[in-house]
This record gives C-alpha cells, structure tokens and sequence, in this order.
C-alpha cells in the first residue's frame, strides 16, 4: 500500500523568511497530492493541492511541486508570517482507492519566529 | 466555500457508556465521508470510509462493533463510539467529498475525553 514520509517534523524559521516541507510517497500510481493546515485543537484546512499531470502550482504565498519520476512532492512557503504557525500535512491518494481515501504523512510543526 | 461541520466540539463521557458523533456537508452532497482519529501530535489515522446508504469500510484493526458509523443521507454521517473506554479519548475528525472530484475538507473535530 501507499506510504508517505515527511521532513521535517519541525521547522523553525524567522518572520520573512521561507519555509519547505518535503515528502515522498511510494504508490507510483498515485495522482492527487494535497497539503493541509492544522491549528490547535482545530480539523485540518486545505491549502493547496496537486495533481500528477501538473508539476507546480502556486497561489500568492504558497506553492506546490511534485516530482513524478523521484516520487516526492514539497510545499514552499515565502514571506512567511506568524499566522502560518501551525502544524502541516501532506497526502497522497492512491489511484487505487476510487473513494479518494488519503494517506497522510507524519506532520511538520512550522513555527514562524516574530 | 466547502464547509463541514461536527457536533459536538467537545463531549466528556463515562465509561462504559455510548456517544454520539455528527458531520454534515453544510453547502454539498458528500458523496463519500471519512472519521479519523488523532492522538496529541500525532498524523491522522484514518478509521473508516462511508458512502450514503452504504456500509462503511473499515481500516484494518479498527473495530466495526465498537465505532457504528452510520451514513444516512448526503449531508450527514454519525459516528458512535459504544461501551467507550478511557483509551478511546481521542480528537475525532471527520471529512468529505464531492464538492469536486479529489479534495476532502476536514470538520473541525470532536474531542472526546472518557472518565
């Protein structure tokens, strides 16, 4: 079955500075990749997503791009802020599974230093 | 938006006794939903997947018995926790699709302390 490694578990960076979270996954067949936002004590908040036929995405400060052939896909966030202090989480979805269940990866704590 | 929601928050039980989980797709037809469970700092385990007038499928090692999942309509999917236990407090999330053909939004979660 599909498996999906995450690193960091924890990223400290300075206000302004960017931040990536990396992850790998192990189903070659799988061909949605979402990434999620999880704040204290609340569900998770999709953030941005991709998909297999595409190679990067980007929406104002976040950004996505996934590596087919190496099977890893990363999240990319510039400027980052306080407010995106939280922890993240990547996905895949095997093309195995027609009920679009996820796997998830371990969580990457992200704290943004003021 | 896709908006999910999950009542109660919070419940506290006691042992021994059965408690009731609700998620609803407020603005659209979840065609299929997820309950998930996830303990402090830990990923998202997911326990269960359930379509609309369907059984639900259960991951390996969870125990259909002991988590009745019940998927009554498109908009609503109970979970039920019976004869709960201390070691089932845990933060219990669930998700949807079908507002487009890949993303699942999250509930806010339910977190439940057994006493």
């Amino acid at each position: 079955g599909e498996n999906v490694e995450q690193h960091p578990s924890t990223l400290s960076v300075q206000e302004g500075d960017s931040a990536v979270i990396k992850c790998t996954y192990s189903d070659s067949a799988s061909n949605y990749f979402p990434w999620y936002k999880q704040e204290l004590g609340k569900g998770p908040q999709l953030i941005i997503d991709i998909r297999s036929n595409v190679g990067e995405k980007k929406d104002q400060r976040i950004a996505v791009t996934l590596n087919k052939t190496a099977k890893h896909f990363s999240l990319h966030i510039t400027e980052t802020q306080p407010e995106d202090s939280a922890v993240y989480f990547c996905a895949a979805s095997p093309l195995s599974s027609n009920t679009g269940k996820l796997i998830f990866g371990q969580g990457t704590t992200l704290q943004v230093k003021p | 938006g896709a908006v999910v929601s999950q009542h109660p928050s919070r419940v506290i039980c006691k042992s021994g006794t059965s408690v009731k989980i609700e998620c609803r797709s407020l603005d659209f037809q979840a065609t299929t939903m997820f309950w998930y469970r996830q303990f402090p700092k830990k990923s998202l385990m997911l326990m269960a997947t359930s379509n609309e007038g369907s059984k639900a499928t259960y991951e390996q090692g969870v125990e259909k018995d002991k988590f009745l999942i019940n998927h009554a309509s498109l908009t609503l999917s109970t979970l039920t926790v019976t004869s709960a236990h201390p070691e089932d407090s845990s933060f219990y999330i669930c998700s949807a699709t079908g507002k487009g053909p890949y993303e699942q939004y999250f509930g806010p979660g339910t977190r439940l302390t057994v006493t």
